[in-house]
């Protein structure tokens, strides 16, 4: 299965919102609750942002929140800050047992 | 603090067998999935596959001909087996666990730092 469709680049200023979009069918995305948002600076580990499409792990900060309509799931972060540029990568449950990554998205902050 | 650690050979043959091993601490790998992660150079991640602490296994269905994923609960490690390699497994290997809940999962909650394996003679 081709991967979930994220668009390969964003970019915002500080301060700013951007949200983050990943979209899959209705046999991942639009089928389970288990969508996750990863955030992988350059030579690091990715970090779990978002869990169950808007949970938020103990200690990621509240301007990071994330959401599902149909077959796409986005990712938003408010008041943009130096620190959020990174990779940001979403992860579904696709079914029997299997999980599905997006293609990533390099964010930008200007 | 679960705290997740891999360890392995950086260079592999082509055709030879990829054997990596996560060795966790911290925590107990009673209850929970554990998973293998890789990110090919400057590509996004690709899942491989998970095992849960009885043994249970499910693979990415483009690797499952290849794959193996095994558990030593007695020493706190899982391992992966990746066979007739080809320059395009070379990536950086993650190992992780799932954060689960109530029957089901939804997310990798703890990552090992990742270690990169090259497929090259």
């Amino acid at each position: 299965q081709s991967a979930l469709t994220q668009p390969a680049s964003v970019s915002g200023s500080p301060g700013q919102s951007i949200t983050i979009s990943c979209t899959g069918t209705s046999s991942d995305i639009g089928a389970y609750n288990s969508v996750s948002w990863y955030q992988q600076h350059p030579g690091k580990a990715p970090k779990l942002m978002i869990y169950g499409v808007s949970s938020r792990p103990s200690g990621v900060s509240d301007r990071f929140s994330g959401s599902k309509s149909g077959n796409t799931a986005s990712l938003t972060i408010s008041g943009l800050q130096a620190e959020d540029e990174a990779d940001y990568h979403c992860n579904s449950y696709i079914g029997s047992g299997t999980w599905l990554f997006g293609g990533g998205t390099k964010l930008t902050v200007l | 603090q679960v705290q997740l650690q891999e360890s392995g050979p950086g260079l592999v043959k082509p055709s030879e067998t990829l054997s990596l091993t996560c060795t966790v601490s911290g925590g107990s790998m009673s209850g929970n999935y554990w998973s293998w992660v890789r990110q090919p150079p400057g590509k996004g991640l690709e899942w491989i596959g998970y095992i849960y602490y009885i043994g249970s296994t499910s693979y990415n269905p483009s690797l499952k001909s290849r794959v193996t994923i095994s558990l030593d609960s007695s020493k706190n490690q899982f391992s992966l087996k990746l066979t007739s390699v080809t320059a395009a497994d070379t990536a950086v290997y993650y190992c992780a666990k799932y954060y689960c809940s109530g029957g089901a999962c939804y997310g990798l909650d703890y990552w090992g730092q990742g270690t990169l394996v090259t497929v090259s003679s």
